[in-house]
């Protein structure tokens, strides 16, 4: 089955410089990717997601890339604020036509955002 | 916005006890995902159910567990008998059919204790 690692576990950045976490994968036949944020005691919550037949998507300050060949997706996020400071997982799926399958999670990445 | 919403947020009990936690998901979506989270580590999926049966199962998702959607807006997990290592957050999530886009939305999750 599909396996997902993610790097680094813990990241600590100053405000203001960009954040870099990145993923692999295993299945070649994943083809949905989501990166979620999960702030202290809450709930996850999707911020971006890409599918396979797209390279690059950003949305303001947060951007993901994928490497199918490489099997590996990043998520970035520039001009880091306090407020970024959150656990982040990214996840993949093999999405069928027309409906939905399990996520399988990375381990996370803890970042800090240090004022 | 809608939200699912998972109750009880927390949840003590003996080993050996039988808990149910339960979820109720966005009213239009029609999967449905219970994941768990022991602390510190990974989210990992345990089952999805589509049109009222299970889709998919995790070999985590053994026969102490079980799900049900009971009355058409809640949708539950069972634990037969809990273990110690039953111990761990558990969330829902739901997703809406659509040809090209199926976030998963989850819940605030339910934090079980097991002693």
């Amino acid at each position: 089955g599909e396996n997902v690692e993610q790097h680094p576990s813990t990241l600590s950045v100053q405000e203001g410089d960009s954040a870099v976490i990145k993923c692999t994968y295993s299945d070649s036949a994943s083809n949905y990717f989501p990166w979620y944020k999960q702030e202290l005691g809450k709930r996850p919550q999707l911020i971006i997601d890409i599918r396979s037949n797209v390279g690059e998507k950003k949305d303001q300050r947060i951007a993901v890339t994928l490497n199918k060949t490489a099997k590996h997706f990043s998520l970035h996020i520039t001009e880091t604020q306090p407020e970024d400071s959150a656990v982040y997982f990214c996840a993949a799926s093999n999405e069928p036509q027309g409906g939905s399958e399990k996520l399988v999670f990375g381990k996370g990445t803890k970042l800090t955002v240090n004022p | 916005e809608p939200e699912v919403t998972q109750t009880p947020s927390h949840q003590v009990t003996q080993m050996g006890q039988e808990v149910i936690l339960r979820c109720v998901p966005i009213s239009n979506h029609l999967y449905f995902y219970w994941y768990r989270q022991i602390l510190g580590q990974k989210v990992e999926f345990l089952v999805s159910f589509y049109n009222n049966e299970i889709s998919e199962k995790s070999e985590i998702f053994d026969d102490q567990f079980s799900v049900e959607r009971p009355d058409g807006s809640n949708f539950t997990l069972k634990i037969r008998s809990t273990k110690l290592e039953d111990s761990a957050m558990y969330f829902c999530a739901s997703s809406e059919w659509d040809r090209v886009y199926n976030e998963q939305f989850f819940g605030p999750g339910t934090r079980l204790t097991v002693l």
